[in-house]
């Protein structure tokens, strides 16, 4: 059974363009939320997905937005991307529990 | 939201019971408490979590006081394994759907001595 999936593991782009990172829910999972880590902080809470819903959000500004598609499967785009917005960024999936399954995450740098 | 507040770093000698302790001092009564651990270059992995009772796996052990505002993971023989960095986390369920969020603060980072 794959787990959390996230594509690609890495990622270079300059500053002011925009970014789309992919992520495949742990098979089973109907549940997708987004983090962002910063080198070495915690991760931070970006939004969360269910059906095909942004259902909560953290405190991050309208650049960053999402989908969910049908097959639970979620996209995260970034816009008008700046220097800070370097970090990595991290997947989870869950089942209606506490239980959140996280990817290995999508290494981004803003140049 | 509420917060958590953890000891940026510990030590441990390899096969000793390690105590890493967690301040919440805001939670609410619909709060969960857990903790995760993340190794370098991988994403966060659950360790266990509870409510309101101690709770034990086959990892660690969860113990979380009275009223709440604290609680301590407990991992019984640490391993050179368990170096990783910890975080105790707050997931607050809102909302009629049901659906919550995890607010990580900046965990403490285990180091196991050989």
């Amino acid at each position: 059974d794959a787990g959390v999936t996230q594509s690609p593991t890495h990622l270079i782009k300059t500053r002011g363009q925009q970014v789309t990172l992919r992520c495949s829910p742990k098979s089973g999972h109907d549940t997708v939320s987004w983090y962002q880590q910063a080198l070495g902080q915690g991760p931070q809470f970006i939004f969360q997905y269910y059906e095909e819903e942004e259902r909560q959000r953290g405190n991050f500004p309208d650049r960053f937005s999402g989908h969910q598609f049908p097959n639970y499967s979620s996209e995260l785009n970034v816009n008008a991307l700046l220097l800070g917005d370097s970090a990595l960024y991290l997947c989870a999936s869950s089942l209606w529990s506490y239980e959140q399954y996280f990817g290995p995450g999508t290494r981004l740098t803003v140049t | 939201d509420a917060k958590t507040t953890q000891p940026n770093s510990m030590e441990s000698n390899e096969e000793e019971p390690v105590h890493l302790p967690c301040n919440h001092s805001t939670i609410s009564g619909t709060d969960y408490i857990h903790w995760y651990r993340q190794l370098p270059s991988q994403g966060p992995e659950y360790v266990i979590h509870g409510l309101t009772s101690n709770v034990n796996n086959r990892m660690a052990s969860l113990a979380i006081a009275e009223d709440r505002k604290s609680s301590t993971l407990i991992l019984h023989r640490a391993t050179l394994r368990d170096a990783a960095v910890y975080y105790c986390i707050l997931s607050l369920l809102r909302g009629t759907s049901g659906t919550y969020k995890y607010i990580f603060g900046t965990g403490t980072r285990l180091k196991v001595l050989a």
